[in-house]
C-alpha cells in the first residue's frame, strides 16, 4: 500500500521559478526521504530528513517535516530546465526497517 | 564503481515464459531490493534481502522468486510470465536499515 501521496501530481513552472511538493504520509516514520527520477532512468536519492527534524536544506532543495500532520514538502528554489523530472517521497516505518514505501510521485516540467 | 547494474534494459516476453532480471552492485551493501513501476502507481516492493542468504517478501510478490547467493548479485526470476507482470522493473541496494537507496537505471519487461 502506498505509504506518501505527492500533490500536485503535475506541476509546471517558467524557469527561475521555485516549485513546491508536498508529500503527505499514513503511519508514523522513522525518516523521510526525496527522490529525482528522470525519464527513462532509475531514482535517484536527494534529501532524508529524520523525524526529529523540523527542516534540511541541500544546495537548492529545502525539505520540511511536520510530523503532527504527517506531512513534508520539498523546495525547489531557482528552478532550471535540468530539474524537469519526477519527485517521489519515501519513507521507513520504525526503527531498523528496510522497506522503503514510495509514493506515486510529482511530475516537474520546467519551461526554459 | 558502477553503482547497481541491471541487464538486460529490455525484453519481451510471451505468457506463459520464464526469465530471470539480473541485478549487481559493487558497493558492498547488504541490502538488496526489487520494486516494480507501473503508470499511476508509483513504486511497489517486490521482494528484497538483508544479507546472502535472506530474502523476504514485499508487498506484490505474487509470480516472483528472488534468492542471494552473494553480496554482490541479487536476481528476480518470472516463473510463468503473465501480461499483469508487463512494467519497468528496478533493482536498489543500501548499507542497512532506514538508509538512502542507489538505483539502478531499470529493466523494462513486456509481456504478450
Amino acid at each position: 500500500s502506498q505509504q506518501g501521496e505527492e500533490d500536485p501530481q503535475a506541476l509546471s513552472i517558467q524557469e527561475g521559478e521555485n516549485a513546491t511538493m508536498n508529500c503527505s504520509y499514513k503511519t508514523s516514520i522513522n525518516n523521510l526521504q526525496w527522490y529525482r527520477q528522470n525519464s527513462g532512468r532509475g531514482l535517484v536519492h536527494l534529501i532524508l530528513i529524520r523525524s526529529n527534524e523540523r527542516e534540511k536544506h541541500s544546495g537548492r532543495l529545502r525539505v520540511t517535516l511536520d510530523t503532527s500532520k504527517k506531512s513534508s514538502s520539498l523546495l525547489i528554489t531557482a528552478s532550471r530546465a535540468a530539474d524537469t523530472a519526477s519527485y517521489f517521497c519515501a519513507s521507513y516505518s520504525g526503527a531498523g526497517s528496510y522497506q522503503l514505501t514510495f509514493g506515486k510521485g510529482t511530475k516537474l516540467s520546467v519551461i526554459p | 564503481n558502477a553503482g547497481v547494474t541491471q541487464t538486460p534494459k529490455f525484453q519481451v516476453l510471451k505468457t506463459g515464459q520464464s526469465m530471470t532480471l539480473q541485478c549487481a552492485q559493487d558497493m558492498n551493501h547488504e541490502y538488496m531490493s526489487w520494486y516494480r513501476q507501473d503508470p499511476g502507481m508509483g513504486l511497489r516492493l517486490i521482494h528484497y534481502s538483508v544479507g546472502a542468504g535472506i530474502t523476504d517478501q514485499g508487498e506484490v510478490p505474487n509470480g516472483y522468486n528472488v534468492s542471494r547467493s552473494t553480496t554482490e548479485d541479487f536476481p528476480l526470476r518470472l516463473l510463468s510470465a503473465a501480461p499483469s507482470q508487463t512494467s519497468v522493473y528496478f533493482c536498489a541496494s543500501s548499507r542497512g536499515p532506514n538508509s538512502p537507496l542507489h538505483f539502478g537505471n531499470g529493466t523494462r519487461l513486456t509481456v504478450t
